[in-house]
């Protein structure tokens, strides 16, 4: 079935630093790819998206290239700031419907 | 704000006792996904309603069960609870059935005792 695999936390980095989070999956068909936000006592909130291959979303300075040969879809931005301390979530919606399938999460802290 | 609200944001329940839980959908959205995330996992898939027909469903229990309304609000109710089933539940609304962006509410957090 369709399933999201993404690189476990946590994760600690310096502020200004560079991120990557990586994000595979596995899907029958053309999936969409999501990226997550999830700040502590809140719920989700998209930060980008992607909906065919080599499609770029960037929202915010992230970015994130849909990549059907590996399947993959690794978040990444340049100068990481204390703000985005949170959990990110990479998720698929497959084509038949849109329910959504995430990944364990990862947890993003960014010290001064 | 997406425009998704949940209720209550939190409840305690006993073991074996009924719960409902209420998502308000995005104005213009015929969609509405429930979600479950227990503490330190990614949400689960439970359920979704189209039009007040349940889409889908993932891999929960009959005792799972929802509802839309014809202004696509919906509910979500668990009957006999069971401590595991203590997590932050998700509403999530769309406007259309595929892969489209969805809303989502900042959740209903249940603790079962």
């Amino acid at each position: 079935g369709d399933s999201v695999t993404q690189m476990e936390g946590p994760v600690t980095l310096s502020e200004e630093a560079f991120l990557t989070i990586n994000c595979t999956y596995t899907a029958t068909g053309y999936p969409s790819l999501f990226w997550y936000v999830q700040y502590p006592g809140e719920g989700l909130q998209l930060l980008l998206k992607a909906t065919k291959a080599d499609d770029k979303g960037s929202n915010k300075g992230f970015e994130a290239t849909y990549r059907k040969e590996t399947t993959s879809f690794h978040l990444e931005k340049g100068s990481v700031q204390v703000s985005d301390s949170a959990v990110y979530f990479c998720a698929l919606s497959p084509n038949t419907g849109n329910q959504f399938y995430f990944g364990t999460g990862t947890s993003l802290t960014v010290i001064p | 704000e997406t425009g998704v609200t949940q209720s209550p944001t939190h409840l305690i329940k006993t073991r074996g006792q009924q719960v409902t839980l209420r998502c308000s959908s995005q104005s213009g959205h015929n969609t509405v996904s429930w979600y479950q995330q227990a503490l330190g996992q990614g949400p689960q898939f439970i359920f979704q309603y189209y039009r007040e027909e349940e889409n889908g469903r993932g891999n929960f229990p009959p005792r799972f069960s929802g509802l839309q309304f014809p202004n696509y609000s919906s509910e979500l109710n668990v009957n006999a609870l069971e401590l595991d089933d203590s997590a932050l539940y998700l509403c999530a609304s769309s406007s259309e059935i595929l892969n489209t962006e969805a809303f989502f509410g900042q959740g209903t957090r249940l603790t079962v005792v």
